[in-house]
């Protein structure tokens, strides 16, 4: 059973830090890997699309990478902003039919 | 280009209602996914449906059933609401394995 885990689960930074939220997951075996933010008590904004046979994915100040074989992804933010304060989620998706596995995500902080 | 909207944004029932969520999918897109966010949890899987058959379906009871319309929007219903399914419904729309757009919620809340 695919299982995806984040670490930390929370995470403060003064304002112009660069950051790293990771994410792993225990099958190899995954279709693709998508992270989201999540505002407060909002929908899921879709950050970046890694599909299995990529490394990695760029978007602005974000970089998503991606090792299958050690099932680990991260997701580099540089120099924070305030704004970037926002609850960070990695999924899974296992197969080409299948849903999304999510981790409970990394909430974010980053201070003035 | 809309993107996805569910509908109402926020709910209050009470324990055994029934309920019924709306979502529509983003343009072009055919595949519906609904899922439930528990406060400090990631989203879990309810189900999915493409091109209106549901084709996956997570833990959930049968008192959770929805449909897909030929215009791909979607529907969740849950009959007999307990107060555990007090939570965030998400729903997301997608071509098939592709990138998922989210709406924005509907707040449930069974008192």
């Amino acid at each position: 059973k695919q299982e995806v885990t984040q670490i930390p689960a929370a995470l403060s930074v003064p304002e112009g830090e660069n950051l790293v939220l990771n994410c792993s997951f225990t099958d190899s075996a995954i279709y693709n890997l998508q992270w989201f933010r999540q505002d407060p008590g909002k929908g899921l904004t879709s950050l970046l699309l890694i599909q299995s046979s990529q490394r990695e994915q760029t978007s602005g100040r974000l970089n998503a990478s991606l090792d299958k074989s050690s099932g680990r992804s991260t997701l580099y933010i540089a120099a924070s902003q305030p704004g970037d304060s926002a609850t960070y989620l990695c999924a899974v998706r296992p197969g080409s039919q299948g849903n999304l596995i999510f981790g409970k995500g990394t909430k974010l902080s980053v201070k003035p | 280009e809309t993107g996805v909207t569910q509908s109402p944004t926020h709910l209050i029932k009470t324990r055994g209602q029934q309920v019924t969520l709306r979502c529509s999918s983003q343009s072009g897109h055919n595949t519906v996914s609904w899922y439930q966010q528990a406060l400090g949890q990631g989203p879990q899987f309810i189900f999915q449906y493409y091109r209106e058959e549901e084709n996956g379906r997570g833990n959930f009871p049968p008192r959770f059933s929805g449909l897909q319309f030929p215009n791909y929007s979607s529907e969740l219903n849950v009959n007999a609401l307990e107060l555990d399914d007090s939570a965030l419904y998400l729903c997301a729309s997608s071509l098939p394995a592709r990138e998922a757009f989210f709406g924005q919620g509907t707040r449930l809340t069974v008192v």
